[in-house]
């Protein structure tokens, strides 16, 4: 099983409605992050926790919130999901304060 | 704010040559970390290999190596003996040190490996 594990792999919805990814892991970190990947723009931080108790704005979290609901878990919400969401995004976790992240497969989300 | 470049989208290497990819980044730090990340059509990023900015040494992994010129902040990845499953999208990324640090993409290089 992977370590970091990121439900769903692939989503089509629709515009306005609201959308959860969801990432768990196995790896015991307390850092956890959510990136959005686009063509052309490399990987983009959204939101990051570095503790159940910690939640932090990335540089792209306008339209998504985020849930530390334990250790293992951080979902990602899209309140009403707009075509310009549509992206690969990736969990990773972190061990320590090393730099040294470990993915997801990513979720491919599209908004039609 | 500290960015990261990479200037080439796309590279192509024959198989068993070597090609070396391209990033540079801006920092007003003196401790920090940078990485290559590579991802392969599976779309599951995998870490290539690490540098400690304190560290003179290059960093080398079997046939990965980096340039590492701290002064002209620069941060190469050299692929020696090229193979097919080289093949995939190469992200360098920076993190300074400390508690608060967070990984910096740049936007990536896709190398194709031509048999």
């Amino acid at each position: 099983d992977a370590d970091v594990t990121q439900t769903p792999r692939n989503r089509i919805t629709k515009t306005g409605k609201r959308i959860m990814l969801e990432c768990s892991q196995t790896k015991g970190h307390d850092r956890m992050y959510w990136y959005r990947q686009d063509p052309g723009l490399g990987l983009r931080l959204i939101y990051y926790s570095f503790d159940v108790k910690d939640i932090n704005k990335g540089e792209i979290s306008d339209g998504y919130s985020v849930s530390r609901q334990a250790q293992a878990k951080f979902s990602l919400s899209l309140e009403s999901a707009i075509p310009n969401q549509t992206a690969l995004y990736f969990c990773a976790t972190e061990a320590g304060a090393s730099g040294e992240l470990f993915f997801g497969e990513g979720s491919r989300l599209t908004v039609l | 704010a500290q960015t990261v470049t990479q200037s080439q989208p796309e590279m192509s290497v024959q198989e068993a040559e070597t090609v070396t990819l391209s990033c540079t980044y801006d920092t007003s730090e003196s401790d920090y970390y940078l990485f290559w990340y590579k991802q392969p059509p599976s779309r599951q990023m995998i870490l290539v290999i690490r540098q400690e900015a304190y560290k003179q040494q290059n960093a080398t992994e079997n046939r990965f190596s980096v340039n590492f010129q701290k002064a002209a902040k620069s941060f190469s990845l050299k692929i020696s003996d090229s193979q097919l499953g080289d093949a995939a999208m190469y992200f360098c990324a920076y993190c300074h040190g400390g508690a608060t640090n967070k990984l910096i993409f740049g936007t990536g290089t896709l190398l194709a490996v031509q048999p």
